[in-house]
């Protein structure tokens, strides 16, 4: 298994406050991505990150911000925490090798947050 | 229109069954094409990709793509009680990294 660890595994907290999810690998993978995934839509791409300080939205970003300071740890912040948040949150890594596309994505087990 | 659509399922088979799983998609852009596993409570893992057009072929698993109907497949021949989970299509475009998945299918197979 690809050394991914998400922390916490599970967070209840209430709405209005501020929550951060960790993500950590270590793979040396360049890019990590944060997904939420819920009963109907799937997994959807929040943030990702293409390297060190380099992150860039994805679909559903809003009311989520991320940071990236070191290779090896992407952490996933809820700035107000809302009941629309509500969600499992995966966090995944893939490393592109020059030009070609990265295909393999490996998957964290998960952050199960419940916002109330 | 979501970019990527897949029946939710659930689908029940009995052992040693051929299971087909399908995903339509609308964006011609997307090149490649992978299928992820993911069981109750866990993180997705991947099962196979393939590159544009094609079969490719793993042990009792074999992908498909038909680029000019956007449609891809996913076989499973001699399904095993082990199979029982939930399988994903992903795809991307060739230029970066943004993948989108389907909703996901439930599959269960009884002994």
């Amino acid at each position: 298994d690809a050394g991914i660890t998400q922390s916490p595994r599970h967070k209840v907290t209430e709405t209005g406050t501020p929550v951060t999810l960790r993500c950590h690998q270590t793979e040396n993978h360049r890019y990590m991505y944060w997904y939420r995934q819920d009963p109907g839509h799937g997994l959807r791409l929040i943030h990702y990150s293409y390297g060190v300080k380099d992150t860039d939205k994805g679909e559903v970003s809003d009311g989520y911000s991320v940071s990236r300071s070191k290779t090896e740890d992407f952490l996933l912040t809820l700035e107000s925490a809302t009941s629309s948040q509500t969600s499992v949150y995966f966090c995944a890594i893939s490393e592109s090798g020059g030009r070609a596309i990265s295909y393999e994505q490996y998957f964290g087990p998960g952050t199960r947050l419940t916002v109330t | 229109q979501k970019e990527v659509e897949q029946d939710p399922g659930p689908l029940s088979v009995p052992e040693g069954a051929i299971v087909s799983l399908n995903c339509t998609y609308s964006n011609s852009a997307f090149q490649y094409f992978m299928w992820y596993r993911q069981y109750s409570r866990k993180g997705p893992e991947l099962l196979m990709y393939t590159y544009s057009s094609g079969n490719k072929e793993d042990g009792r698993f074999t992908a498909q793509v038909d680029k000019s109907s956007k449609y891809i497949s996913l076989f499973i021949r001699d399904s095993q009680p082990s199979d029982s989970a939930t399988y994903l299509c992903a795809m991307t475009r060739n230029t970066g990294n943004q993948f989108y998945f389907g909703t996901g299918t439930s599959l269960t197979v009884i002994p």
